[in-house]
């Protein structure tokens, strides 16, 4: 199984509003990824975590929050987000493979915040 | 991370090959190069990766300049699957913490029937 899953697949939010993305991987990897792509542009990193600890933060707003409650699992909660938040968010895991890592990538959560 | 350059858009026909080029000519010693595929509508593909040999693998090719300062990956026979945008990125390995890819803008690549 070399699949990454996110739900939801979309999601509209109003700025007031509380949500979470869910990103679930089964290949037994202890890093996993959160990236944003906005429209015709490439993935921008947000976040790491290794071992279920938060590695790199790229300097994301606070109103995204990530959480690692095991090594198979990722959220990212969502806060007060602004319009300027819509977007591809994807989440990838990698394992440790010939020298560098190759991450897997999930389908993505098209958000909107209306 | 050091930076790449790639042409923004190719256009190839089906069942030729395919030759994707990259500058990455600020590459230091221990940086890999990585390739990624980003299909419409979907998360990133892993390609292929290398270090200073060539590699081979079931989706392509990846040749490396002797110099390293430059890469091609190369699509033996192109399909209408491979259109999409082909990502060359340097990693500097990371044990421990995770790697950091960093994205280009990449190289958009339409394929005719």
């Amino acid at each position: 199984d070399t699949e990454v899953t996110q739900t939801p697949k979309h999601l509209v939010m109003g700025m007031t509003n509380k949500k979470s993305l869910k990103c679930e991987q089964h290949m037994g990897h202890r890093a996993m990824y959160w990236y944003k792509q906005k429209a015709k542009k490439p993935p921008e990193l947000m976040f790491v975590y290794s071992y279920e600890k938060l590695s790199i933060n790229e300097s994301v707003p606070s109103r995204f929050s990530p959480e690692c409650p095991n090594s198979s699992l990722l959220n990212l909660h969502l806060h007060a987000l602004q319009p300027e938040d819509s977007a591809l968010y994807l989440c990838a895991s990698s394992q440790y493979t010939g020298g560098t890592y190759e991450q897997y990538f999930g389908p993505g959560t098209r958000l909107t915040v209306t | 991370d050091a930076k790449t350059t790639q042409p923004n858009s190719m256009e190839s026909n089906e069942e030729e090959p395919v030759h994707l080029p990259c500058n990455h000519s600020t590459i230091s010693g221990t940086d890999y190069i990585h390739w990624y595929r980003q299909l419409p509508s979907q998360g990133p593909e892993y390609v292929i990766h290398g270090l200073t040999s060539n590699v081979n693998n079931r989706m392509a090719s990846l040749a490396i300049a002797e110099d390293r300062k430059s890469s091609t990956l190369i699509l033996h026979r192109a399909t209408l699957r491979d259109a999409a945008v082909y990502y060359c990125i340097l990693k500097t390995p990371m044990r421990g913490s995770g790697d950091k890819l960093t994205f280009g803008t990449g190289t958009r690549l339409a394929v005719r029937p």
